[in-house]
């Protein structure tokens, strides 16, 4: 019930396309939902982050989508760049007894083709 | 923004030696800090949560002697890997609770890449 699943695995993308990235849950605790950037050899970077209240949330060319009775919200990113070749991670948070804590997807690597 | 300092950024230890590993929160105070591991072309798994005063909780499987945490400060948390041996070798980073944005936001360290031979 913690887990996060994330698809697809692994996406090639041509300069100036729409990458789409989702991901699916089971507990309807999670509060909290950021997607992160990594870029090999460093530590994620929050890109967007979005709560359960709210459908979409845009920030430049990262979109989310929020489908709360689906358990599912996906990461959309316009007019995708070669920088933007890393490998992106879905998470959500939950509390436990020790305090909130993130569940990650699987992460995604995109490659964004010149 | 709030940024979370790691350090070293790679270290190479021979076999059966302890490697320490610090993230500082340079300007925000982390009360918490969470210590994950990620192996190649993985996610990142939790290992432990540590709160400035108290004992680090461990996840399941995750041995507390072998991954010693110290939080003694609002700004500065440790790792030290134990008599570490190459099955440790891995790439080990901290995050925080902080804001980002004037929203909440977990920051994270830039990792540090262990190589045990």
């Amino acid at each position: 019930q913690q887990q996060v699943k994330q698809s697809p695995q692994s996406l090639i993308v041509q300069k100036g396309g729409i990458s789409i990235i989702n991901c699916a849950y089971e507990n309807t605790a999670f509060d909290y939902f950021p997607w992160y950037q990594q870029f090999p050899g460093k530590g994620p970077a929050l890109l967007i982050a979005i709560r359960p209240d709210v459908s979409e949330k845009k920030e430049g060319r990262f979109t989310i989508s929020f489908n709360k009775s689906a358990k599912q919200f996906s990461l959309h990113i316009m007019d995708s760049q070669p920088g933007d070749s890393a490998t992106y991670f879905c998470a959500a948070r939950s509390y436990e007894t020790s305090g909130s804590r993130l569940t990650f997807g699987e992460g995604t690597q995109l490659t964004v083709n010149p | 923004g709030a940024v979370v300092s790691q350090h070293p950024s790679w270290v190479i230890c021979k076999s059966g030696t302890s490697v320490k590993i610090e993230c500082r929160s340079l300007d925000f105070q982390a009360t918490t800090m969470f210590w994950y591991r990620q192996f190649p072309k993985q996610s990142l798994m939790l290992m432990a949560t540590s709160n400035e005063g108290s004992k680090a909780t461990y996840e399941q499987g995750v041995e507390k002697d072998k991954f010693l945490i110290n939080h003694a400060s609002l700004t500065l948390s440790t790792l030290t890997v134990t008599s570490a041996h190459p099955e440790d070798s891995s790439f080990y980073i901290c995050s925080a609770p902080s804001l980002h944005r004037g929203f909440e936001s977990y920051t994270f360290g830039s990792g540090t890449r262990l190589t045990v031979v």
